[in-house]
């Protein structure tokens, strides 16, 4: 089964710098889709940036930019010029390709403050 | 409002007693995911249905719980028979059909109804 594993509870960064948070996943598949989402508190979910399996190149959404390395299965989410609106807990998920099952895995997520 | 909403947005119950929840997804998605979140942790899937099929279901998702989506729009899940253990924030997402483009695959999630066993 796949798992998804995030090894920081907490980041803080101060604003306007830059952050990296951390994503590792196992699995055996070779298709398959990351994401990274974004809950702050008391809000609902939503997606920060998405990334196929197949696609070399890294996926990049205004700040916001990975860092994915299939063979290492890292995939690490950069955000540049922090904001006080970025603070919010940061899940990393993946799924399958889609002729495969359906649900997202996710990891624990990782909570960043934002220091002004 | 063209987002996934969620109705209660906050449940307290008694150990014992039975809730339900409603999920109406975004009006053109036909896939709809119900999945469970306790404090400090990401999401688990639970179960999801394409239009009024429902096509995966989790181990986590015992004899207790149980999913509707009885005309492939709203979606409902109840608890029978409350424990404790089922305390934590139930997020219900949508989406399109899988298809070519993988755009199509982003999940939209709602609010959340947040349950408290007591």
């Amino acid at each position: 089964a796949q798992t998804v594993t995030q090894s920081q509870p907490e980041m803080s960064v101060q604003e306007a710098e830059t952050v990296t948070l951390s994503c590792t996943y196992d699995t055996s598949e070779s298709d398959y889709y990351l994401f990274w989402y974004k809950q702050p508190p008391s809000r609902q979910m939503i997606l920060v940036i998405r990334q196929e399996a197949y696609k070399q190149q890294n996926a990049t959404e205004n700040r916001f930019s990975v860092n994915f390395q299939k063979a290492a299965k890292s995939f690490s989410l950069k955000i540049s010029d922090s904001q006080l609106g970025d603070a919010a807990m940061y899940f990393c998920a993946y799924r399958s390709a889609p002729y495969n099952n359906n649900d997202m895995r996710f990891g624990a997520g990782t909570r960043l403050t934002v220091k002004p | 409002d063209t987002g996934v909403s969620q109705d209660p947005r906050h449940k307290i119950t008694k150990r014992g007693q039975n809730v339900t929840f409603r999920c109406d997804p975004i009006s053109e998605h036909n896939r709809l995911y119900w999945y469970r979140q306790t404090l400090g942790q990401g999401p688990e899937f639970l179960t999801y249905f394409q239009n009024e099929a429902q096509l995966e279901k989790s181990r986590l998702l015992s004899d207790r719980f149980s999913a509707e989506r009885p005309k492939g729009s709203f979606s409902t899940l109840e608890i029978q028979r409350t424990e404790q253990g089922d305390s934590a924030m139930y997020l219900c997402a949508s989406s399109l059909a899988l298809g070519a483009s993988g755009s199509q695959n982003e999940q939209f999630f709602g609010p959340g109804t947040r349950l408290t066993v007591l």
